[in-house]
């Protein structure tokens, strides 16, 4: 166990549905993060939050809408997906500081849209 | 942004055998490399990583080299066995700012 918890662990949706991913994480860390991992393709950043303020919007479309409440809690909302979007989504979280340090990830979402 | 190559996107290996996997970088900024595995239906795990001040880091089986000239690091694993089987994922970091970019990862069979 690494810290990080994302729920639900698996999750199918309509296209016309509006669901939310949750990721909180009680490490203390002050950094935040959204991956994509689809098959065959790389882990890819969608969005990135440090302190609670977005610094990374890595040209995601508007369909996946990122909330941070706090610097331990991290959502991602979903509304009008398309079956391309069925992915695996990964939270991960970090200490930022000068140095770069570890990316503790959490066991992901899986999710269908159909 | 980062670019990061990997290969080979999979590999075979007999157990005992020594097993490598490459990646390149493009943003010569890039001053952290870290090496993930995942294992199947798991989340990706940091096994090792490496800063630009360092040209080679050795942990038991596992070492990663970096030549910062030609922008590109690599992954050894000595002596293999079954369970070093899963996808390992290469990274690179910019500093000031902890944004990971990934490779496409390289699927890694040890075979007993």
């Amino acid at each position: 166990e690494t810290g990080v918890t994302q729920t639900p662990r698996h999750l199918v949706m309509g296209m016309t549905n509006k669901k939310s991913l949750k990721c909180e994480q009680h490490l203390g860390h002050n950094a935040m993060y959204w991956y994509k991992q689809s098959a065959k393709k790389p882990l890819e950043l969608m969005f990135v939050y440090n302190f609670k303020e977005q610094t990374e919007n890595n040209s995601v479309p508007s369909r996946f809408s990122p909330e941070c409440p706090n610097s331990s809690h991290l959502f991602l909302h979903l509304h009008t997906l398309q079956p391309e979007d069925s992915a695996l989504y990964l939270c991960a979280s970090s200490l930022e500081t000068q140095g770069n340090t570890e990316a503790f990830f959490g066991q992901g979402t899986r999710l269908t849209v159909v | 942004g980062e670019n990061v190559e990997q290969h080979p996107s999979t590999l075979s290996v007999q157990e005992g055998d020594s097993a490598v996997i490459k990646c390149t970088y493009s943003d010569s900024a890039s001053n952290y490399f870290p090496w993930y595995k995942q294992e199947l239906g798991k989340r990706p795990q940091l096994i090792i990583d490496i800063r630009s001040n360092v040209g080679e880091k050795k942990d038991q089986r596992i070492a990663v080299t970096l030549n910062k000239t030609a922008k590109h690091f690599s992954l050894h694993i000595t002596e293999t066995q079954p369970e070093d089987s899963a996808v390992y994922f290469c990274a690179a970091s910019r500093p000031l700012g902890n944004q990971f970019y990934f490779g496409t990862g390289t699927s890694l069979t040890v075979i007993p």
